[in-house]
């Protein structure tokens, strides 16, 4: 099975700055991968997902994939409280089965 | 409305017993998950239903039974209780099982086993 590790944290950065998650990934075959966002006693839910053939942006958030190294990364631009929370990345194995990580918690402080 | 609802949200229980766990989805979606998440906030799958047939039994104890009825449900059923059962437990959602369908999770049962 695939694993997929992430820095558990938490990761501070102040408000307004640019928070960098990132996630390893041990399939160098893998070709889909997903960032989903967990607040505090709440489900997860998408923020977005990207293939092997680039990077996306998304207003805040950007995906980015370096295959050579196996790491995909989020960056949240203009970091705001309001996205504190546990960031879970996770990779496809199969159909739409997906792996995931034990998640970074992010704090971001006013 | 909701979309992926669960019920119960809270479930406190002795070793021993068994209890079930029911999740409903008016989306429309053909395929259905339950994940389990523990104290270290790992979600891994457990089982995933597309139109009622099994199509992901991970290596889980068979003290969990899942069972779909239909397509918008997805039930989960537990045996014999044990202390390492405590977590959350997540249903989730899909279109179809096709590859970066988005999954759409209900807001989670709480299980704790005495």
């Amino acid at each position: 099975q695939k694993e997929v590790e992430q820095n558990s944290g938490p990761l501070s950065v102040p408000e307004g700055a640019i928070a960098s998650l990132n996630c390893t990934y041990s399939d160098r075959g893998s070709q889909s991968f997903f960032w989903y966002r967990q607040y505090s006693g709440k489900s997860p839910e998408l923020i977005m997902f990207i293939y092997s053939n680039g990077d996306k942006e998304d207003g805040r958030f950007t995906a980015q994939l370096n295959k050579a190294s196996q790491y995909v990364s989020l960056l949240i631009g203009d970091s705001q409280p309001s996205d504190s929370a546990t960031y879970l990345c996770a990779v496809k194995e199969y159909g739409n089965k997906l792996v995931f990580g034990a998640g970074t918690i992010l704090r971001v402080k006013s | 409305d909701t979309a992926v609802s669960q019920t119960p949200k809270y479930l406190v229980t002795q070793m021993g017993n068994d209890k079930s766990i029911k999740c409903e989805q008016n989306l429309g979606h053909d395929t259905m998950y339950w994940y389990k998440q523990d104290s270290k906030k790992f979600l891994k799958i457990m089982f995933s239903y597309n139109n009622k047939e099994l199509i992901i039994n991970e290596t889980v104890p068979n003290r969990f039974s899942p069972k779909s009825p239909d397509k918008a449900h997805l039930n989960l059923h537990i045996n014999s209780l044990e202390l390492g059962d405590s977590a959350v437990y997540f249903c989730a959602s899909s279109q179809d099982y096709v590859e970066g369908k988005t999954q759409y999770f209900g807001p989670g049962t709480r299980l704790l086993v005495l």
